[in-house]
């Protein structure tokens, strides 16, 4: 079975400045996805970047992008000038493509970020 | 617009109850997933469909039930043989395994359940 780890709990940061979440995820697989998920106080699910593992280019999205490192298994979100809105639980998740439980999202529990103004 | 509904956002359950909370989407996807969150645990699945008429149960299905006969339609019965019932429920959907791009879920808002 996949897991995903999130080793820091609680982070934060103060706005405009630069913060990376760490996530690290244990598979057997060659091919899958990897996505941040976001959850503000409204608890609404979103999404906020995605990568495919077969590709070496890390994703971007305006201020958000990843550092993926297939090798270590591991997985950052950067989030670049921070503001006040992006004070939220972040969470890493993992998708095989393949084989029992394909397409099946497995999350980490998450890292609650705090934006200080 | 096209997304999906869970309701009621707010849900209260006496004990020996079953309750039914609702998950509908208009997305034309496939699949769809029931996931419960408490705090510090992340979300854990409980159960999947990717097609209508056939269902899964993911990793913590006991106490739970469910039933997809339309495909816009997944709603999640908490029984009584759930002990610990009390938490967020987020129901989710994806296109499933139809084309070889994911693009991960679409959420919706949300039930809590709270034991009364």
């Amino acid at each position: 079975a996949q897991t995903v780890t999130q080793s820091q709990p609680e982070m934060s940061v103060q706005e405009a400045e630069t913060v990376t979440l760490s996530c690290t995820y244990d598979t057997s697989e060659n091919n899958y996805y990897l996505f941040w998920y976001k959850q503000p106080p409204s608890r609404q699910m979103i999404l906020v970047i995605r990568q495919e593992a077969y590709k070496q280019q890390n994703a971007t999205e305006n201020r958000f992008s990843v550092n993926f490192q297939k090798a270590a298994k591991s997985f950052s979100l950067k989030i670049s000038d921070s503001q006040l809105g992006d004070t939220a639980m972040y969470f890493c998740a993992f998708m095989k493509t393949a084989g029992a439980g394909s397409y099946q999202l497995t999350f980490g529990k998450g890292t609650k970020l705090s934006v200080i103004p | 617009d096209g997304g999906i509904t869970q309701s009621p956002k707010y849900l209260f359950r006496k004990e020996g109850q079953n309750v039914t909370l609702s998950c509908e989407q208009n997305l034309n996807h496939d699949a769809m997933y029931w996931y419960r969150q408490d705090p510090g645990q992340g979300l854990r699945l409980i159960y999947y469909s990717q097609i209508v008429n056939d269902f899964q149960k993911g990793d913590i299905a006991e106490g739970y039930s469910v039933s997809r006969e339309k495909k816009e339609s997944f709603p999640l019965t908490v029984t009584s043989a759930q002990k610990n019932p009390t938490a967020f429920y987020l129901c989710a959907s994806s296109i499933g395994i139809r084309t070889g791009r994911h693009y991960g879920y679409t959420f919706g808002s949300g039930t809590r359940l709270t034991v009364v």
